[in-house]
């Protein structure tokens, strides 16, 4: 059975910082895969998209960029962490044109 | 490009008594349609799709949503709720071609809140 693992589940990080948050799936084969972040009271943001290796598709300028150095495996990272970066991070994929399937997400707070 | 809105940032019900969440998309193409459910602090959960058929479409946990494509809606039902229904959902579309690169654009959520 396919399944998605993400972490770490909770992460602090001081202002400045560099960020590294690792997704991985398992089961299934070029998944297109998935970086949201979710803000309070704003609802999901898709950051990137990766529909193969080396391939991403950045939605939105910002502080971060990813990586997809694996088939199964897709990294969002930062260099230097703003407190504007606080949120809570979601990885999914998908295999045509049926829906995702998300990981359990990370709670980022930059203090 | 697609569009969806949730018509209801927050929904506060009694236990037991039915729930319309509803949901109106834009699209210029045809569209596959999905209603997520997030519990605190998890990921989204996938509660049911309408992708072909029936315009009534049946999910887990007793919801239930009907695709009404005359009035480009997709609202999500259930006849009685509990307590564990409390969660935000969040109702997606995207193009049924795969020309999206099967990106689903997400509506900013419903929280229902079931009060005992």
């Amino acid at each position: 059975s396919q399944t998605i693992h993400q972490w770490p589940a909770t992460l602090v990080q001081p202002v400045g910082s560099p960020l590294s948050l690792e997704c991985t799936v398992e089961g299934t084969s070029n998944p297109n895969l998935y970086w949201y972040r979710q803000a309070a009271g704003r609802g999901l943001q898709l950051l990137f998209y990766s529909v193969g290796i080396g391939q991403i598709s950045s939605e939105v300028p910002q502080n971060l960029s990813a990586s997809r150095p694996q088939d199964r495996q897709f990294i969002l990272s930062s260099k230097k962490l703003l407190l504007s970066d606080s949120g809570f991070y979601l990885c999914a994929w998908s295999t045509g044109n049926y829906g995702y399937t998300f990981g359990s997400g990370t709670r980022l707070t930059v203090v | 490009a697609q569009s969806v809105t949730q018509l209801d940032s927050q929904v506060p019900v009694f236990e037991e008594a039915p729930v319309e969440l509803r949901c109106n998309y834009s699209s210029s193409v045809s569209v596959y349609l999905f209603w997520y459910v997030q519990y605190p602090n998890q990921g989204l959960q996938l509660l049911l799709k309408y992708l072909s058929g029936s315009t009534l479409v049946k999910g887990i946990n007793g919801f239930e949503a009907e695709f009404n494509k005359s009035q480009t809606s997709f609202h999500l039902r259930k006849p009685s709720v509990h307590i564990s229904d409390t969660a935000e959902y969040f109702c997606a579309v995207t193009d049924n071609s795969g020309g999206s690169n099967y990106k689903l654009t997400f509506g900013k959520g419903t929280l229902l809140t079931v009060n005992p």
